[in-house]
């Protein structure tokens, strides 16, 4: 079983919609939980990053961490054509190493 | 700013030969992490360097492989000699704090 679960998609929306991107995970540990974005060809970008439980928002993006129920999602408000990409969870148990586990990342497409 | 520097884009190798990747990361930070992503799998943790020393080796799938970070700036990683299964984007990442990490764009490697 992975750590880090994340359905690959793809995932197709109209512009102006409200995307949800989801990941689940096994390890209790974690306590740091990023969202990267990647465009083809490139490395990935960090989105945002949150520590334990709860929301933190930026802008159109969302990021939302349920501890008890090893669930996080990312939501993203009127979505644009350059918001299609493929969305990378990305979750570290320990601070002082940085280690990065990734979920396998959702590809989506906002059609305009 | 530049951002995380990887050489080359892309390497297209024979079995049994010996490929060398570089990675710049971004300057002031003494974190580095290398990353690799095979075909159809997610990104999985190699190793990783505070200045020129490797905090953490876990990831690195045998001793083909060897990871060296000169003088605490830039790192190289070697695979000598490479095997078909070793084909994928590896990925070099920096960060000051150990959390968000900074991906470069990746090296595309091929081994036929």
């Amino acid at each position: 079983q992975k750590e880090v679960e994340q359905d690959p998609g793809p995932l197709s929306v109209p512009e102006g919609a409200i995307v949800s991107l989801n990941c689940t995970y096994s390890n209790s540990a974690f306590q740091y939980f990023m969202w990267y974005r990647q465009y083809s060809r490139k490395g990935p970008e960090l989105l945002m990053y949150t520590y334990s439980s709860g929301n933190k928002e930026d802008g159109r993006f969302t990021a939302q961490v349920d501890k008890s129920s090893k669930y996080i999602s990312l939501f993203i408000r009127d979505s644009q054509p350059s918001d299609s990409a493929t969305y990378l969870c990305a979750m570290s148990a320990v601070s002082n190493t940085g280690k990065l586990i990734f979920g396998q990342g959702t590809t989506l497409q906002v059609k305009p | 700013e530049a951002g995380v520097t990887q050489f080359p884009s892309h390497s297209v190798i024979e079995k049994g030969q010996t490929v060398t990747l570089r990675c710049d990361p971004i300057s002031g930070h003494d974190n580095l992490y290398w990353y690799r992503r095979v075909m159809g799998k997610e990104i999985k943790f190699l190793l990783h360097f505070v200045k020129e020393s490797k905090q953490d080796e876990s990831g690195m799938p045998n001793n083909r492989f060897l990871a060296e970070r000169t003088g605490g700036t830039y790192s190289t990683l070697k695979v000598q000699p490479a095997e078909l299964e070793d084909s994928g984007v590896y990925f070099c990442a920096s960060s000051l704090d150990r959390l968000g990490a900074f991906f470069g764009q990746g090296t595309r490697l091929t081994v036929v």
